[in-house]
Formats: C-alpha cells, structure tokens, sequence
C-alpha cells in the first residue's frame, strides 16, 4: 500500500518568511495529492490540492508542487502570517480494490512568530 | 449547503462499555471515511464507504472496531469493549467520487474512555 511521509514536524518560522513542508509517496499510481490545515480543536480543512498531470499549483500565498518522477510533493507558504499557524496535513490517494483510499502524513506543526 | 456532521461531538465512557459515533455525510457524496486521530499524532485511516461496494475495512484495529452505513447516507462507527487506548478524536470525511473528490471533514467526536 501507499505510505506517505512528510517532514519536518514542526517547524517555526519569522511573520513574513517563508515556510516549506514536503512529502514523499510511495505508490506512483497515486494521483490526487490534497493539503490539510488543522487549527488547534477544529477539523482538517482543504487548503491546496494537486493532481498528477500538474506540476505546481498556486493559490495566492500558498503554492503545491509534485515531482512526480521523484514521488515528492511541497506546500509553500509566502509571508507567513500568525494566522498560518497550525497543523499541515499532507495526503495521497491511492487506488485499491474497493475504490480510492487517501493516506496521510503525519503532520507539520507550523508556527509563525509575529 | 450543510457539510459533513457528527454526533456526539464529545463522549465519555467506561472502559468496556460500547460506543456508536454517527457520521452524517454531503448529501449525494457516496464516499465516506472514518479516521482516528490520537492527541498530537496525525489522522489513522480506519474504514471507507464507496456507494453499494463492499467497504475497505483494512483499517479497523481490531475486531472491536465495526462500522456500517445506510445507502449513501448516515454511518455509525461502533467501538465494543472501550479500551483507554481508544482515546482519540474520530473524524469522518465524505467526497463527491466523480472526477473530483475531495475530502471534506466532519467536526470529529472525542472520546474519552476512562
């Protein structure tokens, strides 16, 4: 099955710098690579999402780029903010017999310092 | 539109009691998915609904662990036996599978097994 790493877990970075998280895959039939954000309490909420057939994605601060012949994906974050910190998720669907299943990363614990 | 719900949001129980976490998916989303998330630790995939199929169930940790949904509509993750080790935010997710599929989360339920 797929296995999904991600690094660093966690990760401080000055208001206005930029933060980076990377993950690698294992199955190279994956093909939909989505990022989560977890605040503190709440629920994982989509805040990038890319597939297989694209290189990098971008969505004002936050860009997604996937290596797919090196099996890694990024999250960038441009002039961070407080407000970016959080816990970051990244995730890989894979295929199975029974449909799709998405396996995820352990998780970058991101902190911002104003 | 509503988004994906749970019920309970919290409970608490005693070691060997049973438990049923209810998940309410997006109307007309025929995926579903339970996972566990354990303080400070990223997300465990336990089981995956698609449409009428038979589930993934490679995830479930042990026999204790069931699940069941109703057409495409509510699922109820029951846990027999409670554990202390069964301390965990459950989260389900559901996803629209045509060409696009992401995951959206419900709030999760805590539990706490004392």
């Amino acid at each position: 099955g797929e296995n999904v790493e991600q690094h660093p877990s966690t990760l401080s970075v000055q208001e206005g710098d930029s933060a980076v998280i990377k993950c690698t895959y294992s199955d190279s039939a994956s093909n939909y690579f989505p990022w989560y954000k977890q605040e503190l309490g709440k629920r994982p909420q989509l805040i990038i999402d890319i597939r297989s057939n694209v290189g990098e994605k971008k969505d004002q601060r936050i860009a997604v780029t996937l290596n797919k012949t090196a099996k890694h994906f990024s999250l960038h974050i441009t002039e961070t903010q407080p407000e970016d910190s959080a816990v970051y998720f990244c995730a890989a669907r894979s295929s199975t017999n029974t449909g799709n299943q998405f396996y995820f990363g352990t998780g970058t614990s991101l902190t911002v310092i104003p | 539109g509503a988004g994906v719900s749970q019920s309970p949001s919290n409970k608490v129980t005693e070691k060997g009691k049973d438990v049923e976490l209810r998940c309410d998916p997006i109307s007309g989303h025929t995926a579903l998915y339970w996972y566990r998330q354990r303080l400070g630790q990223g997300l465990e995939f336990l089981i995956y609904f698609q449409g009428n199929s038979a589930p993934d169930k490679s995830g479930l940790p042990s026999d204790r662990f069931s699940a069941e949904r109703t057409g495409e509509s509510v699922s109820t993750l029951t846990i027999q036996r409670t554990q202390q080790e069964d301390s965990a935010v459950y989260l389900c997710a559901s996803s629209l599978v045509t060409g696009v599929d992401t995951q959206y989360f419900g709030p999760g339920t805590r539990l706490t097994v004392l």
